[in-house]
Formats: C-alpha cells, structure tokens, sequence
C-alpha cells in the first residue's frame, strides 16, 4: 500500500467557491503529479512537480493552480469552481529504480460542482 | 503524434482462463513500459515494469511481453479469478523534455465466476 493520501475524498461544493485538494506523501519522493479523471476515460496530466519550489502545467488544460512549498504536500487549488470541474482528481509520486520512474497514486477525491 | 492505443471495449472472460490485453503504441521509443491496474474510484496500483532489452516478466499469474519491433506489449493474466476484474492501463515514457509516463486509456475485464 503506498504511503499517499488525499483529502476530501468526497466534495461536493456550489459553483464559486473556492477549493483546495489536499495530497500528502511520506516516501520523501521529489517527483508529484496532479491528474484528472473522468469515470471511464483516461488520465490527464494537469500539473507535476520536480521537487520544493519547483510545478509545471501538465499536458491539460486546467484552471487550477499548485503549489509545493515542502517535499511531502502537494496541494490544488481551483479559485472559483464551475460545474465543468466536475471530476475525479488522482495525485500520485514517484521513486525511480535505476533509470526508471514507477508512479504511486493516491486513492482520489470526486469532486461534484453543482 | 504520439498514440498509446489499448482496447476500449470491455474484455470478458470465464473464471480459469487466461486473459489477454493489448497494448499498442506509435512514435514513442520508450525504454521501458509499465502496466498498472485501476478498481472503479480508485487510483492506479503499479503491477509490472518491462524494459526494451527484455522479451518477457513475469510475476506470480501475470506474464508481460514486450516487443519494440511491433510496438506493442502483452499482458496476461493466467487462471483469472474473478477478483481481477479491473481496468488494466498501460504507460510509457514520453520523448518530451520532461520524460513524464504518459497512461493508455485503459481495458476493463471482467472476469465470470
């Protein structure tokens, strides 16, 4: 089992306000990912991070920010929330073993924007 | 553009036999590619790593095969049981400068008692 988590694991929240995802890691890993997943479809890269300091946007379009002011908190940001954020939001880190990268996720929040 | 293709449609199969899945890719030249399996509102959970000089993994009742002159990999799952009924996903490395893993779409299996 690996050591990420997230919270909410369940929000559902009015259009405007708003949000911070939260998503914590104990395995010191440098690399985090935020991905977007609607039930069904394919993960979509939103926003990863390097290591403290350090975030880049993703292969998505996303209105979210993050930020990664310690190595172990990864959090998401969305200022004013829209029924189109409606989604499953995955964090996941990564250790690499020799010269390959293996990710861990965490288990998600659903988010509902009514 | 760079394609990371796995079957939509649903795969089903009776308890006790093998499962197969596909995995199929264009314009990448990964060093190696992973295979992860997903439960419905969970996160993906990594199963196997295969690199470009290996032809075959194993681990337990999984089997991944992995061949860059068709670009595509294997993966097997023999005896199923119908607790590996998930979504299995693919992932590769990305050329882009970042190398980040880029995930296939994914094949659900069900598996029949």
């Amino acid at each position: 089992e690996a050591d990420i988590y997230q919270t909410p694991r369940y929000l559902v929240i009015g259009t405007g306000k708003k949000i911070t995802l939260e998503c914590s890691q104990t395995m010191g890993h440098d690399k985090m990912y935020w991905y977007q997943q609607d039930p069904g479809m394919e993960l979509h890269l939103i926003h990863y991070s390097y290591g403290v300091n350090s975030t880049e946007k993703g292969d998505l379009s996303s209105e979210s920010t993050v930020s990664r002011i310690r190595t172990e908190h990864f959090p998401l940001t969305l200022e004013s929330a829209r029924p189109s954020h409606t989604s499953q939001y995955l964090c996941a880190s990564s250790e690499w073993r020799g010269d390959a990268e293996t990710q861990y996720f965490g288990p998600g929040t659903r988010l509902l924007v009514l | 553009s760079q394609k990371i293709e796995q079957n939509s449609e649903a795969l089903n199969i009776q308890e006790g036999k093998t499962a197969t899945l596909t995995c199929n890719y264009t314009n990448y030249s990964p060093a190696y590619l992973q295979w992860y399996r997903q439960d419905p509102g969970r996160g993906p959970v990594f199963l196997l790593l295969i690199r470009e000089n290996e032809k075959e993994k194993r681990k337990e009742r999984l089997k991944v095969t992995f061949d860059t002159t068709l670009k595509q990999s294997l993966f097997h799952i023999t005896a199923s049981q119908p607790a590996d009924s998930a979504t299995y996903l693919c992932a590769l490395v990305g050329d882009t400068g970042r190398r980040a893993l880029t995930f296939g779409s994914g094949t659900r299996l069900q598996v029949q008692p």
